[in-house]
């Protein structure tokens, strides 16, 4: 069965500072890896996805994440993080009948 | 494009009642979901469906029903009410294979007491 695993609930960084969001999946097939956002009290917005090609998928608001087949990871990375950043981030792998298996979201906490 | 619309926004039930949840998409999406969101549970799956007259179950489907009649609308009905149930509901649809990923409504916020 497929699945994701987020490994931290929680990324306490300083503004201005990178952050990096790690996700790693399982899956016995091709995969379509995403990456949402969920900002408080909103519903939630896809940031990027993957799907073939280049492993190295530019987003929007500044993220970026990486493909890595060999270690099954989907890292989500910003070089320089803004208060406006402050959110939950999902990561996402299309399953069987289309579903979308979800990780359990870690929490970006912006310190000033 | 309105893309996914769902009402209400915020509901207070009682115990024992029942509700619809609607959710709509004017994208013409095979694919639409129903999800609830809790702290610390990321989103469970509660039904599904992959195109008009086929639902199937997800993860938590007990204690709702769902219909899809037409390609644009997937209502979420509640049986009975129970404080379980307090949560927030997201209905999202998408294009089956394409890998755009699913576009999600803005949430329904549910408070049963």
């Amino acid at each position: 069965a497929q699945s994701v695993t987020q490994l931290d609930s929680q990324v306490p960084v300083f503004e201005e500072a990178p952050v990096e969001l790690r996700c790693n999946y399982s899956s016995s097939v091709s995969v379509y890896l995403f990456w949402y956002v969920q900002y408080p009290n909103q519903g939630l917005q896809l940031l990027l996805k993957y799907l073939s090609g280049s492993t190295l998928v530019k987003g929007i608001n500044g993220f970026e994440a990486e493909f890595n087949k060999s270690q099954t990871s989907f890292h989500l990375r910003k070089p320089s993080v803004h208060i406006s950043d402050t959110a939950e981030y999902f990561c996402a792998v299309e399953g069987s009948n289309y579903q979308l298996i979800w990780g359990a979201g870690t929490k970006l906490i912006i310190k000033p | 494009n309105a893309g996914v619309t769902q009402t209400p926004k915020f509901q207070v039930l009682k115990t024992g009642q029942s509700m619809t949840l609607q959710c709509a998409q004017d994208m013409n999406h095979e694919y639409m979901s129903w999800y609830r969101q809790d702290p610390g549970m990321g989103l469970r799956l509660i039904h599904y469906s992959v195109g008009a007259g086929i639902t199937d179950q997800g993860e938590v489907p007990n204690g709702y029903n769902v219909s899809r009649s037409t390609t644009e609308d997937f209502p979420l009905r509640l049986l009975s009410a129970a404080p379980s149930q307090t949560s927030v509901y997201f209905c999202a649809s998408s294009a089956p294979g394409t890998g755009q990923g699913q576009y999600f409504g803005p949430g329904t916020r549910l408070l049963v007491l």
